[in-house]
């Protein structure tokens, strides 16, 4: 039983390239996530998505992108990378019921230079 | 808007100490509750939720009673052990359950 799988789980970037961080689930569930996790801020939420084809923007989307064209995959994109969005990357899934947990993958740790 | 304030670690104990993680939380409504731990190179797992006022949510010897007078939802254990020693962060959902609000996270460190 698979989860929650993120790739890659490090990646560095020069400032202005551009990258997808992929995400994948096998549970079916309807609601999928990004967040960042930066030091003395905890996690917070980028993008999030209700179901395949619904995405909508979470407190700090600015300079990424997403899509769900499939129940499973949640891609990440960043168009023009900066160092300011050096940071761990979390996708997270669940059913959309109201108390449903989270389920996270294991991260992807970004640097941009 | 929501928001999680937790108390700032790193926090050392000695195996088999007492452990409160204070946690007190900003929202309208009636906010869902939950604390994650998250072990070294790994993703945030769910430790325990409460969903109303009065309910207490347990595992793995963890507690937390959700406290609306006080707006708080602080972590105990009676007896840390090493195996403990992870980040744990206090998290709420509002009125969309799933939009989690975070704390800032707090280390716990138990030395044997």
């Amino acid at each position: 039983n698979a989860g929650v799988t993120q790739t890659p789980k490090f990646q560095v970037l020069k400032t202005g390239q551009s990258m997808t961080l992929q995400c994948a689930q096998d549970m079916n569930h309807e609601y999928m996530s990004w967040y960042r996790q930066d030091p003395g801020m905890g996690l917070r939420l980028i993008h999030y998505s209700v179901g395949a084809g619904i995405t909508d923007q979470g407190e700090v989307p600015n300079g990424y992108n997403v899509s769900r064209s499939t129940t499973e995959d949640f891609p990440l994109r960043l168009l023009s990378a900066a160092p300011s969005q050096t940071s761990v990357y979390f996708c997270a899934s669940s059913y959309s019921t109201l108390g449903s947990p989270l389920h996270f993958g294991n991260g992807t740790r970004l640097t941009v230079t | 808007g929501n928001s999680v304030t937790q108390m700032e670690g790193p926090v050392t104990l000695s195996e088999e100490a007492f452990l409160t993680i204070n946690c007190t939380y900003t929202a309208t409504g009636y906010p869902s509750l939950f604390w994650y731990v998250q072990y070294p190179g790994e993703g945030l797992q769910l430790l325990l939720k409460a969903t109303k006022a009065d309910d207490k949510g347990s595992n793995k010897g963890f507690e937390a009673t959700y406290r609306k007078e006080t707006t708080s939802f602080h972590l105990e254990k009676g007896s840390v052990q090493v195996s403990d020693s992870a980040v744990y962060f206090c998290a709420l959902s509002g009125r969309y359950g799933n939009k989690l609000v975070f704390g800032a996270g707090t280390i716990l460190r138990v030395k044997s």
